[in-house]
């Protein structure tokens, strides 16, 4: 059963760069895809991205200012949000973005969650 | 982008009782070459991360019960639970993984009445 599990600072100033961190554990993290998805209070869902052998898809209105990268050597994945502002103040979570089965798989489907950590963006 | 719209955005339901909530995709989030629909769903109770239930519309996920089914085609989706639980009390997000960006639905929250 993978687990996953979100890291960073909690609290960014404006202008600033929001960095997190999701460790990998009970699986590699090769072979799937790795995806950021936020929810500011009070609101829905919000897909920001993912990660697949090293290629990076990002949300269309986030594209200039973020940037998800993969470590294999410690099963980590990394969200970097740049020119942070109050909007981007949310709970982030770190899913699993694939679902295999019989030895194929899709993406876009989250199967395995982050606890997810709230980030809040002030001064 | 494809916007996914659910309706009722609040749902009352009696224990026992069958819940029905609906999502609608502004575009097909169905292929024509297998016939498979990229939605699915997730159930998200307060301090935790959402659990998916439900994806190619309506295969459910290992371990999540009978009660809930999914239904739908195109453009028009069901989530349906047949007995609500008590346990079942949270807000229900639908989702497309046909195209990028991956979109939820606002979410409908489920209460007990």
């Amino acid at each position: 059963q993978v687990q996953l599990q979100e890291s960073g600072p909690r609290l960014v100033k404006p202008s600033e760069t929001l960095s997190l961190t999701c460790t990998v554990s009970g699986g590699s993290i090769s072979t799937y895809y790795w995806s950021w998805i936020r929810q500011p209070p009070g609101k829905g869902l919000e897909w920001t991205g993912d990660i697949y052998n090293g290629v990076s898809n990002y949300h269309p209105s986030l594209k200039s200012r973020i940037t998800i990268s993969v470590d294999t050597s410690k099963n980590q994945f990394s969200l970097k949000l740049s020119s942070v502002t109050a909007a981007d103040t949310a709970v982030y979570y770190c899913a699993r973005g694939s679902h295999c089965s019989n030895a194929v798989c899709y993406s876009g489907i989250f199967d395995s969650w982050g606890q997810g950590i709230l980030v809040t963006v002030s001064s | 982008d494809i916007v996914m719209t659910q309706s009722p955005d609040s749902l009352a339901v009696s224990l026992g009782e069958r819940a029905t909530i609906n999502c609608k995709s502004s575009q097909s989030v169905t292929t024509s070459s297998n016939n498979r629909n990229y939605l699915s769903w997730y159930q998200h109770k307060p301090g935790q991360p959402p659990k998916l239930l439900i994806y190619w519309a309506s295969t459910r996920e290992s371990g999540v019960p009978d009660r809930f089914s999914g239904s739908g085609s195109g453009t028009d989706f069901t989530l349906t639970i047949s007995s609500l639980q008590a346990e079942d009390v949270a807000v229900y997000y639908c989702q497309q993984y046909y195209s990028t960006p991956r979109t939820f639905g606002q979410g409908t929250k489920l209460e007990i009445k």
